[in-house]
């Protein structure tokens, strides 16, 4: 499974974009880059998924070097709620469809007012 | 639609005991995986059922810790004797057919 390495904390003010890179140097050919954020006492929650070039949903962007051995979550206008921890997960599906991932000391995400 | 459910969100129990934690995945989700974090660590992969299989086991630390999801259902996690090291967050997660991973709330763990 391909190790992530992420900044270990962030902070950033309310109202702005923050860009979180992961790097993942030995990602294999068949991996998807899937981004995960958990608050205090619950589990992680998906965020944004991608394999390559650029995948936007209704709360982040995910951009994917051509050689996708690192990737960037965006996050739009921050705010209080959006303190967290962001962690980069990479991995194939399998035949049955099942997909067995490897988690990193993730990104911890202090929005300041 | 319901999420993933653990039970319980936590327990306390002495050195030597038995716990049991439960998960509940998203209905038709064939896939139950299991995830621990202890204090200051990463978040650990300890297994990973297809229904009622065990498809990947690797991830268990040693053989106080026995997992079963009869039916194909609820999954069990049960510790016994549980020791001080056992002492952390349990997380489930469930996954339909090359869907996300959808993950529990948890349960924390404390062993004295």
């Amino acid at each position: 499974l391909a190790k992530t390495t992420q900044p270990i904390s962030m902070d950033s003010y309310e109202g702005q974009e923050v860009n979180i890179t992961c790097s993942h140097n030995n990602i294999a050919t068949n991996d998807y880059i899937t981004w995960y954020q958990q608050f205090p006492s619950q589990g992680p929650r998906f965020i944004i998924q991608g394999y390559k070039t650029k995948v936007t949903n209704e709360v982040a962007s995910l951009f994917i070097p051509a050689d996708r051995k690192s990737s960037t979550l965006s996050l739009p206008r921050v705010s209080l709620s959006d303190t967290a921890v962001y962690y980069c997960l990479v991995g194939d599906y399998h035949s049955g469809g099942y997909q067995k991932v490897t988690f990193g000391t993730g990104t911890k995400l202090q929005v300041i007012p | 639609e319901a999420g993933v459910t653990q039970f319980p969100s936590h327990s306390v129990i002495e050195k030597g005991q038995t716990v049991t934690l439960r998960c509940d995945p998203i209905s038709g989700h064939d896939n139950l995986y299991w995830y621990r974090r202890v204090m200051g660590k990463e978040i650990k992969f300890l297994l990973h059922f297809v229904k009622e299989s065990k498809q990947d086991e690797s991830g268990m630390p040693n053989n106080r810790f026995l997992a079963e999801r009869t039916g194909g259902t609820y999954s069990t996690l049960k510790v016994q004797p549980a020791e001080l090291e056992d002492s952390g967050v349990y997380f489930c997660a469930s996954q339909g057919i090359n869907e996300k991973l959808f993950f529990g709330s948890g349960t924390q763990l404390s062993v004295l």
